[in-house]
């Protein structure tokens, strides 16, 4: 069985800080897939990133940037300068192989708040 | 370009009532899945179907049922709605084969309540 924990369920800032929405996974796949989406007010899910598990490097696009460790089976997620648009909520999902196949396992969200 | 186009996007039914939500892609996608949303339980897979004429069950299956029409439509099923399966439904779609690493892509989803 798979597994996804976002230890945050809701998250304040105030616009202009920093923010990282933790992610951690179990799966006992060593082949396996990670994303990030991102569901802003209007309800719709947006997909942000695809990371394998072959793939170690971190990646920067933007104020977005992503932190990937397999030692620590984690998938951190910050926003630099948060913005009033980055209020939504975030999951961190995994595809695992085996029976877990083409299947995505969702964390239970963090509902991100940035204020004015 | 629709992509993945859900209806209805909201509605009532009392307990006991049946409905069908559908679902359509056009994007030729093989895969297609149906998910609902709980507050503080993420996304469950209800059913999810790898290619046309395949269906199979997911994390949460009971009380629901899916038809893959065709390789545009997938189509949940709710036979006798309980208050239980109040919830937000997503339908979503992939490229690739089944085991591909590709993103979903989701519809924008159906509000349904029942009381």
């Amino acid at each position: 069985a798979q597994k996804v924990t976002q230890a945050q369920t809701e998250i304040s800032v105030v616009e202009k800080e920093d923010v990282t929405l933790d992610c951690v996974y179990e799966t006992r796949d060593t082949t396996y897939y990670l994303f990030w989406y991102k569901q802003p007010p209007s309800g719709e899910l947006v997909f942000l990133i695809r990371r394998n598990s072959f793939d170690e490097q971190n990646e920067i696009s933007g104020r977005y940037s992503w932190n990937f460790q397999k030692s620590t089976s984690s998938f951190n997620f910050t926003i630099t300068a948060s913005q009033v648009v980055d209020s939504a909520v975030y999951f961190c999902a995994l595809i695992g192989g085996g029976t877990s196949y083409g299947k995505l396992t969702f964390g239970q969200g963090t509902i991100l708040t940035v204020h004015p | 370009n629709a992509g993945v186009t859900q209806t209805p996007k909201f509605q009532v039914l009392k307990t006991g009532q049946s409905m069908t939500l559908q679902c359509a892609q056009d994007m030729n996608h093989n895969s297609m899945y149906w998910y609902r949303q709980d507050p503080g339980m993420g996304l469950r897979l209800i059913y999810y179907s790898a290619s046309e004429g395949t269906t199979d069950k997911g994390e949460v299956p009971n009380g629901y049922n899916v038809s893959r029409l065709n390789k545009r439509e997938f189509s949940l099923r709710l036979e006798s709605a309980a208050p239980s399966q109040t919830s937000v439904y997503f339908c979503a779609s992939r490229p690739g084969h089944f085991y591909s690493n590709q993103p979903q892509h989701f519809g924008d989803g159906t509000r349904l309540s029942i009381l």
